[in-house]
């Protein structure tokens, strides 16, 4: 199965550690998507990367959150000092062109739990 | 900016009949995309139909129809022919084409079909 994978599925982190979630996204997609989901919220959006370029960040993504696709293929996205409120689903997603009518394909998601 | 709201926070449905998710949306875009997913206990979300806010006709895939009225601002999603495996979470989404990176999701619906 070529989809969209996510490392680690689960991660269990104290509050002031740092973590790195990383996405692979689908080989020929050149657009790679972050996402946080709350329990019981629908996905925010946090960036999009095309390419290796970073076009967008979410008012959402502070300066804790850093996100970096360095040769335009997989991506790692990186909580510094995590708090309780960073506890969240982290859903990665890819599509192959710039219109709003590609599909996003969704990897299963890094379920962060900050205690 | 975009919104997207669903009123329904929770579903129910006989095995083997149809059943509306409701969905509203506020946009300034002339030109947008309106997606469903279907997200499992499991965490993964998947894409289940996809309608463009020019297109004349209502989108369909298999037992999923988009009931697209845009004068109303709506995208309702129908099921027909629920089946066991319908149970889940569903969210309405929506993502401009001039700016196709970001997609803005509702809360959600949980549909619980029943035997």
């Amino acid at each position: 199965d070529t989809g969209v994978s996510q490392d680690p599925r689960h991660k269990i982190t104290k509050r002031g550690q740092n973590v790195t979630f990383r996405c692979d996204p689908i080989s020929e997609h050149n657009r790679l998507y972050w996402y946080r989901q709350t329990l019981g919220q629908g996905p925010e959006f946090l960036t999009y990367f095309q390419n290796e370029a970073q076009l967008e960040k979410s008012r959402l993504l502070s300066d804790r959150f850093s996100a970096e696709r360095p040769k335009g293929s997989f991506s790692t996205l990186e909580i510094q000092r995590t708090e309780q409120g960073d506890s969240a689903m982290y859903l990665c997603a890819s599509s192959t062109g710039q219109g709003g009518w590609h599909e996003q394909y969704f990897g299963p998601g890094t379920r962060l739990t900050v205690t | 900016a975009q919104k997207i709201t669903q009123t329904q926070p929770g579903m129910f449905v006989q095995e083997k009949e149809a059943v509306t998710l409701d969905c509203t949306y506020d946009t300034s875009d002339p030109s947008y995309g309106l997606f469903w997913y279907k997200q499992p206990s499991s965490g993964e979300m998947i894409f289940l139909i996809y309608q463009g806010s020019y297109d004349q006709q209502n989108a369909t895939e298999g037992r999923y129809s988009l009931n697209f009225q845009k004068a109303r601002k709506s995208a309702n999603l129908v099921i027909s022919a629920s089946q066991l495996g319908d149970s889940a979470m569903y969210f309405c989404a929506m993502r401009p084409n001039t700016n196709a990176g970001k997609s803005t999701f509702g809360d959600g619906t949980t549909l619980t079909v029943k035997p």
